[in-house]
């Protein structure tokens, strides 16, 4: 199955900083997500993004289809933005495959 | 619009005993799959379905069986719990397979 690598694995920064989150994934997708995953376990959406570039706010997603990869931007970090971000992807069927996950932490 | 929504919240069960959680997709939405998540790892596809017919099952042994009803809704059943089954259950639903929207999940404990 296709693989998902997110980096860094754990995120540290101070309220105000901003950020880049990297995914890759091993072969053409034809579906990535991106989801906020918080404290009570709710997986949120960010982004439905398999290609280009979107904006939601404080938040920025891009996805290189041709290089396997997408980043995911936070600008002006607060603390209710920590937790922790997946990327999901899927290839030529409809389930998501998952990264292990960034842990994001924003102090004040 | 009310999202996705499951239940129970949480359930407490014995090794041995079976399970069914139960999944209610957002309005319209004809595409319900289920997810497995352990403690500190990514959700695990377990299945997913399609106007009532499945459509793709993960790698999970034959005791996880589910099944989608004419409303969309669905139930994922687990029987001969094990520990190892222990774990936050997500479902998702999609109004076409793709983007995939999930519930708040069922959080099992198997003792």
């Amino acid at each position: 199955g296709i693989q998902v690598e997110q980096s860094p694995p754990d995120l540290i920064l101070q309220e105000g900083a901003n950020s880049t989150l990297r995914c890759n994934f091993s072969d053409s997708v034809n579906n990535l997500q991106w989801f906020h995953q918080n404290p009570w376990g709710q997986l949120i959406n960010l982004f439905y993004i398999p290609s280009g570039t979107k904006q939601n706010g404080r938040l920025s997603a891009t996805t290189v289809a041709t290089e396997r990869y997408s980043l995911l931007y936070i600008s002006s970090s607060q603390t209710t933005d920590s937790g922790v971000y997946f990327c999901a992807v899927s290839s030529n069927d409809y389930k998501l495959s998952f990264g292990a996950g960034t842990t994001v932490t924003v102090r004040a | 619009d009310t999202g996705v929504t499951q239940s129970p919240t949480h359930l407490i069960k014995t090794r041995g005993q079976q399970v069914t959680l139960r999944c209610s997709p957002i309005s319209g939405h004809k595409s319900v799959s289920w997810y497995q998540q352990v403690l500190g790892q990514g959700p695990q596809f377990i299945f997913q379905y399609y106007e009532k017919e499945e459509r793709g099952r993960g790698n999970f042994p034959d005791r996880f069986s589910a099944r989608q009803f004419p409303n969309y809704s669905s139930e994922l059943n687990v029987n001969a719990l094990l520990l190892g089954d222990s774990a936050l259950y997500l479902c998702a639903s999609s109004s076409t397979g793709y983007e995939q929207y999930f519930g708040p999940g069922t959080r099992l404990t198997v003792t």
